[in-house]
């Protein structure tokens, strides 16, 4: 069963507006959040983390929220721009799992010139 | 070279052939991990090495067999795959195997005929 889940496959948001990408988990003794970007033919790119101390953590247009009650993360990138446009994975990991990241399937945002 | 570089790209093998995929880091990192990610699935991790020693193997089956000379260098032995093995082989490195961010190599997209 997974512990990370993207529930939206895509996302499509204009150039100049916000994109807001969610992610939901399962497993309470999940500490530790990444989101990772993705192009085609390249292996995911760090983006930004937050742990789970933090509700907020922030690095230039990029925010990534935690709400521990709802298991809940999202990512806001605002402005959004068309370089923007690749897959991005949620991933997550627990203090005592050997640094074992739990992935979710990814949501390809596309921003819209 | 930086980062994480991984080689092949692209892989064709049938089931009753012995391939390897190579892996290596110029990130100075002391942990290095293999991942699959097949169609419409997440990432999964499938081993883990800490110092050149495996600390982690989850349930891969052994047609699969890493190999981790020293720290920068990472193998990924194939023999007698099947078709269903075939996925994208990702490459990651972190500074050490505890809740570290993972920096990937590009992949290696395999097919098994």
């Amino acid at each position: 069963d997974q512990q990370v889940k993207q529930n939206s496959p895509s996302l499509s948001v204009q150039e100049g507006r916000i994109s807001i990408l969610n992610c939901d988990y399962t497993n309470s003794m999940f500490d530790y959040f990444l989101w990772y970007k993705k192009y085609p033919a390249e292996g995911p790119t760090f983006l930004i983390s937050i742990s789970s101390i933090k509700d907020k953590n922030e690095d230039g247009r990029f925010t990534v929220f935690l709400n521990k009650s709802a298991k809940h993360l999202s990512l806001h990138i605002v402005p959004s721009q068309p370089g923007d446009s690749a897959v991005y994975f949620c991933a997550a990991s627990a203090q005592t799992g050997a640094n074992n990241l739990f992935f979710g399937t990814g949501t390809r945002l596309t921003v819209i010139p | 070279e930086t980062g994480v570089t991984q080689t092949p790209r692209h892989l064709v093998m049938g089931m009753t052939n012995k391939k390897s995929l190579k892996c290596e880091q110029h990130l100075g990192h002391n942990a290095m991990y293999w991942y699959k990610q097949s169609a419409k699935k997440p990432l999964e991790l499938m081993f883990v090495y800490n110092f050149k020693e495996q600390t982690e193997n989850n349930s891969v089956p052994s047609r699969f067999s890493p190999e981790c000379p020293n720290s920068s260098h990472l193998f990924l032995h194939l023999h007698t795959l099947q078709p269903e093995d075939s996925a994208l082989y990702l490459c990651a490195s972190s500074q050490d195997p505890v809740q570290e961010t993972q920096y990937f190599g590009p992949g290696t997209r395999l097919l098994v005929l």
